[in-house]
């Protein structure tokens, strides 16, 4: 089966700095998803990027996807304490099912 | 967007017990799904819970362990049944946008078992 996985599984940076989060998986999707979660609380959905996309951008967040290589990445610019979270990406397959998170990365950014 | 409501938001329970989770959308929706996040992992499927028809469950998880019912197209729940301490996880459940594959997440319930 499908399975996204992030790396770095940690990231520490100072608050005004970017944060690049990347994600890979292993068959072909629909679309891919990326989700914040914070202090173990319901996910929130930021972003989604469909297989025939290459880049998408909402506010601060900038998410690439690159099909040939089965990856993408997730930047959000001149972070902030709030952004402190973990962060997942996850993947459906072409029938738009097989919902699939990946570990995911937990971020933090240093006031 | 869906709002998602659960209930407990949390709960402490002891092994052997069941526990029974409830799940409430704002809007009548097809398909809801329950995911377990168990500590410091991410979040795996549990099941798809249609109205009107049998939860159907991922490898790995049985009908026996978690009894789901889906009454209306508005509610689920999700019972934890026999507890061991390997249940402490957060369950959460989720409906999807139809149009965009975008999932709704509920807030959690985050389980103890002791």
């Amino acid at each position: 089966s499908q399975q996204g996985e992030e790396d770095p599984q940690a990231l520490s940076i100072q608050e005004g700095e970017n944060a690049t989060m990347n994600c890979s998986y292993k068959t072909s999707i629909n679309n891919l998803q990326w989700y914040r979660q914070n202090s173990g609380r319901g996910l929130v959905h930021l972003i989604l990027i469909r297989s025939n996309e290459r880049e998408k951008h909402s506010g601060r967040l900038r998410v690439t996807l690159d099909t040939s290589k089965k990856s993408s990445s997730l930047l959000i610019t001149a972070s902030r304490a709030a952004d402190t979270a973990s962060y997942f990406c996850a993947t459906t397959n072409n029938y738009g099912q097989n919902f699939v998170f990946g570990p995911g990365t937990r971020l933090s950014v240093l006031p | 967007s869906a709002v998602i409501s659960q209930k407990p938001s949390r709960d402490i329970c002891q092994r052997g017990t069941s526990l029974t989770i409830q799940c409430q959308v704002d809007s009548q929706v097809t398909m809801m799904f329950w995911y377990r996040q168990q500590p410091g992992q991410s979040l795996t499927l549990i099941a798809t819970a249609n109205q009107g028809s049998e939860a159907t469950y991922e490898s790995g998880f049985v009908i026996d362990k978690f009894p789901i019912s889906r009454p209306n197209l508005t509610f689920s729940t999700l019972t934890v049944s026999n507890m061991s301490p390997e249940d402490s996880s957060i369950y959460l459940c989720s409906v999807g946008s139809g149009r965009t594959n975008e999932q709704f997440f509920g807030p959690g319930t985050r389980l103890t078992v002791l």
